[in-house]
């Protein structure tokens, strides 16, 4: 499976963007890129995906390098409520035996 | 509310009992999943059903048993636990289009916590 490295930690202050950086560099021509985030006490929940093109919708952006070697997870306005482990994985378009591997994530701390 | 619901939520178990955790999903998905959450571990995937059944067993002890009996119910049948076993249990469902073999997002539930003495 190929493999993300994100960093352990990052810090922001309330009402200020987020970038959450994933570094990708075995990625293959058909794998999407994945966000997740999991909540203190709560399951993770997904929160956008993507395969070349930029993604936008409610919750984040997903901006995606033209060599799809890494990505950022963009949080426009971060609020109290985004405090929690933001997960970046890889999966192939095509897999019988879905598995979605989650990494030990990056823990994004936001200051009031 | 994510449309995944596991019960219970805590768990306390001997390591001679027998118990079972459930989760059932209220999205019409065709696939679901058990997790493994460790203390300060990543996400370990232990199972997964499709279509009612089992395409992945990723190596777990045989004292946990997975149990699909419909599209709608997932089971954790758990016997002989060790200590080591103490962790969160997540549940999850997506819809898989098997002839395309393309994935949806996963919804998860809240998770069992379990603790095995």
């Amino acid at each position: 499976d190929a493999k993300t490295t994100q960093p352990n930690s990052m810090e922001s202050n309330e009402e200020e963007p987020v970038h959450l950086p994933c570094n990708h560099s075995t990625i293959s021509g058909t794998d999407y890129i994945h966000w997740y985030r999991q909540l203190p006490s709560q399951g993770p929940e997904y929160v956008i995906h993507g395969l070349t093109s930029n993604v936008n919708n409610r919750m984040a952006s997903l901006a995606i390098a033209e060599d799809r070697k890494s990505s950022t997870l963009i949080l426009h306005r971060a609020t109290l409520r985004d405090a929690a482990v933001y997960y970046c994985i890889l999966s192939p378009l095509m897999d019988s035996s879905y598995k979605l591997i989650f990494g030990s994530g990056t823990r994004l701390l936001v200051r009031p | 509310e994510t449309g995944v619901t596991q019960t219970p939520r805590h768990l306390v178990m001997g390591m001679t009992n027998k118990k079972s955790l459930k989760c059932e999903q209220h999205l019409g998905h065709n696939a679901m999943y058990w997790y493994k959450q460790s203390a300060k571990k990543p996400l370990e995937l232990m199972f997964v059903y499709s279509l009612e059944e089992r395409v992945e067993n990723n190596s777990v002890p045989s004292r946990f048993s997975p149990e699909c009996p419909n599209s709608s119910h997932l089971f954790l049948h758990l016997h002989t636990l060790q200590p080591e076993d103490s962790a969160l249990y997540l549940c999850a469902s997506s819809q898989v289009n098997v002839m395309m073999g393309l994935h949806e997002k996963l919804f998860f539930g809240s998770g069992t916590q379990l603790s095995v003495l």
